[in-house]
């Protein structure tokens, strides 16, 4: 079957470092993307892992272990706008994701 | 470059009744995805298409189906509506099949009375 999990919520502070973990267990992988949503907006990409290792973009940084099913995303200086809905997704084929219930960042000053 | 759209922005229907959501792709992307996103879950997969076919298809019954057109716009039809379709119906283009980020359209807010 298939299955993501993350947290539910994470409160942080501003100026602060954060980690938002997710763990997978999907028939197909064709690559880890994480979303950011905005309540009442669309999903917008923040990183795309397809190898081991971390990819860093920004603020943003998100790391992959493919033998351990697991990826996170790292947020850093955390700004009052990041607070959102945080979204792991693994690709299973085609562009097919597969999505977690998300992660709701509240960021506090 | 035009980003994806979709429209109605919002709809509001009653049981049983039929909805058409429409879909227009970012320019060059030929693979639409359509998703629902239920309050406080993550888009679940309804259906993608691959120039005008459709290439994959999760876990929904029969009665939500699906076009896409030469343009690569694209439509999802839900016949015979129940309450829990009630919902934000979202759509994601890509360049490729594989491997690449979706963009979202903004989705349609769908509600069933």
């Amino acid at each position: 079957g298939q299955n993501i999990d993350q947290p539910t919520e994470m409160t942080a502070t501003e100026g602060a470092i954060v980690q938002i973990n997710c763990t997978y267990q999907t028939s197909g992988f064709n690559g880890l993307f994480w979303y950011q949503q905005h309540a009442g907006e669309a999903p917008t990409f923040l990183s795309y892992n397809v190898l081991d290792g971390l990819e860093e973009k920004g603020r943003f940084s998100s790391f992959l272990s493919r033998s351990k099913g697991y990826s996170y995303l790292l947020l850093k200086e955390l700004q009052m706008k990041d607070s959102a809905s945080y979204l792991c997704a693994v690709s299973e084929y085609g562009n097919k994701l597969v999505f977690g219930a998300g992660t709701i960042l509240r960021v506090k000053s | 470059e035009t980003g994806v759209t979709q429209s109605p922005t919002h709809l509001i229907k009653t049981r049983g009744q039929q909805v058409t959501l429409r879909c227009s792709s970012q320019s060059g992307h030929n693979t639409v995805s359509w998703y629902q996103q239920a309050l406080g879950q993550g888009p679940q997969f309804i259906f993608q298409y691959y120039r005008e076919e459709e290439n994959g298809r999760g876990n929904f019954p029969p009665r939500f189906s699906g076009l896409q057109f030469p343009n690569y716009s694209s439509e999802l039809n839900v016949n015979a509506l129940e309450l829990d379709d009630s919902a934000l119906y979202l759509c994601a283009s890509s360049p490729r099949l594989v491997g690449d980020e979706q963009f979202f359209g903004p989705g349609t807010r769908l509600t069933v009375l």
